[in-house]
């Protein structure tokens, strides 16, 4: 069973450029969340989809940042107009559905804002 | 109420002995309580995971202790390796929640 998958794994963009990080969940599982991890710090929740919905996006910023899991597909973290700000590691991690709260992480995507 | 706090940020061990963190939460409808370890460059990897009604729950080498009452939980490494020297996360969730992390503890083990 393969694990949680990110790409791409580094990404740059330069201030202004959209950032669209992918995430496939484990499968089986029905749960997405994204976290924030700026160097140094800790990960920050950002939000927490299901297929088709958005359940928690209570971390989100409410501008630039906006977060979809389709029917079909991995989940997808845009951020637009990126700013230097925005340079950190980005983490998904899913659980599986009727689990119990733990959740898996990915390898994270590492983002650079030039 | 959210938050997690934990301590050490930092703790340096001689191989062999047992690394103590610690972890305190406020919200009481917490009900799974998780450990990751933080490789650099790597993504948190579970470690063990503890839910309020058991007191204590032991993984190979891993323990973690719960004290409902006083909002309390530790994680304890036996027979430290320097392999083990990683940053340490505790967090806390109810159900499919999202999780609310500590600050994190850098844990060296010196050969």
């Amino acid at each position: 069973n393969a694990g949680v998958m990110q790409n791409p794994r580094h990404l740059v963009r330069r201030r202004g450029q959209e950032a669209r990080l992918r995430c496939s969940p484990m499968k089986g599982h029905s749960h997405v969340y994204w976290y924030r991890q700026l160097p140094e710090e800790g990960l920050k929740f950002m939000v927490y989809l299901q297929k088709e919905n958005i359940i928690d996006e209570s971390g989100m910023p409410k501008e630039r940042f906006s977060a979809e899991f389709p029917k079909e597909g991995p989940s997808i973290l845009r951020i637009q107009q990126v700013v230097r700000g925005d340079s950190a590691a980005y983490f998904c991690a899913s659980s599986p559905t009727g689990g119990f709260g733990e959740q898996y992480f990915g390898p994270g995507t590492r983002l650079t804002v030039t | 109420q959210q938050q997690v706090k934990q301590s050490p940020q930092s703790l340096i061990v001689q191989k062999g002995g047992i690394p103590i963190i610690n972890c305190a939460y406020e919200n009481t409808a917490f009900d799974y309580f998780p450990w990751y370890q933080q490789f650099p460059g790597k993504g948190p990897a579970l470690l063990i995971a503890i839910r309020p009604d058991v007191s204590e729950k032991k993984e190979g080498r891993f323990t973690i202790s719960f004290n409902k009452s006083a909002k309390q939980f530790s994680l304890h490494i036996m027979d430290s390796q320097p392999g083990d020297s990683a940053t340490y996360f505790c967090a806390a969730t109810r159900g499919a929640q999202k999780l609310v992390f500590g600050q994190g503890t850098r844990l060296t083990i010196n050969p």
